[in-house]
C-alpha cells in the first residue's frame, strides 16, 4: 500500500492569514495515464469529508477560489489563501493512483 | 439532488456479521464508483473497498478476507458485509461515491456509527 504522511498534524491559524499544509507519498502517484492522483479533503467537526482538490490542483466544483492545491510525484501542498472560520476542521490527502486507497492521517487546522 | 443514507444497525456482538445498506437517489447506482469507507472514533480515514455496477469489488487487503461488497441496480442500493467482527471494527463507516474523474469521493453519506461490543 501507498503510505501517505501530512505534516503538521496540527496547525493553529489566525483567521485572515494563509496556511499551508503537506503531503508526502511513499511511491510516486503518477499513473500510466499521465494523470497524478492526489486529492485533498475536508472534514469539518461533526460531517462527513469533502472532496476539495483532485488530481493535485483541481478544485471541485463549489469549493472556493482560496483553496488551491500544487506538487507534483511525491510532495505536495494545500493552501488556503486567507482562513475563514469555516475552514476549521481536519484536512486529509489520499492518494487515488493505486487500489487500495489510502489516506494521510490528518491535519487539524484550529484557529 | 443527491443523497446517499446509511442503514443497519449500530451494535453488533463480537464475531458475528455486520450488514449495512447504502441508499442512493438522485443518481442512478450505474453512473459512478461506489465504496465505504470507515473512521474509528477520534481517528483517521480508513478505504475498505468499492465496486462499480459492472465489475468485480475491490478490497483493501488488510480487510478482504472478511469483506463483501455488493450492489443491486434495481433497488439503487450497495451493500457492505463484514464477517467475525470485533473490538476494533468499531467506527463511523461512510458510503461514497466517485467518478473517474476524480478518483476521489465526492458524494457521501453522513455515516452511520457502528459499534461492536457483547
Amino acid at each position: 500500500d501507498i503510505v501517505m504522511t501530512q505534516i503538521p498534524l496540527s496547525s493553529p491559524v489566525t483567521l485572515g492569514q494563509p496556511a499551508s499544509i503537506s503531503c508526502r507519498s511513499s511511491h510516486s502517484l503518477e499513473h500510466s495515464n499521465g494523470n497524478t492522483y492526489l486529492s485533498w479533503l475536508q472534514q469539518r467537526p461533526g460531517q462527513p469529508p469533502r472532496l476539495l482538490i483532485y488530481k493535485i490542483s483541481n478544485r471541485f466544483p463549489g469549493v472556493p477560489e482560496r483553496f488551491s492545491g500544487s506538487g507534483a510525484g511525491t510532495d505536495f501542498t494545500l493552501k488556503i489563501s486567507r482562513v475563514e472560520a469555516e475552514d476549521v476542521g481536519i484536512y486529509y490527502c489520499m492518494q487515488a493512483a493505486q487500489f487500495p486507497r489510502t489516506f494521510g492521517q490528518g491535519t487539524k487546522l484550529e484557529i | 439532488q443527491v443523497q446517499l443514507q446509511e442503514s443497519g444497525p449500530g451494535l453488533v456482538k463480537p464475531s458475528e456479521t455486520l450488514s449495512l445498506t447504502c441508499s442512493v437517489s438522485g443518481v442512478s447506482i450505474s453512473s459512478y464508483f461506489w465504496s465505504w469507507i470507515r473512521q474509528p472514533p477520534g481517528k483517521g480515514l480508513e478505504w475498505i473497498g468499492y465496486m462499480y455496477y459492472s465489475g468485480n469489488p475491490d478490497y483493501t487487503p488488510s480487510l478482504e478476507n472478511r469483506v463483501t461488497i455488493s450492489l443491486d441496480t434495481s433497488k439503487n442500493q450497495f451493500y457492505l458485509n463484514m464477517s467475525s467482527v470485533t473490538a476494533t471494527d468499531t467506527a463511523v463507516y461512510y458510503c461514497a461515491g466517485y467518478t473517474a474523474t476524480t478518483q476521489t469521493p465526492d458524494l457521501w453519506g453522513q455515516g452511520t456509527l457502528v459499534t461492536v461490543s457483547s
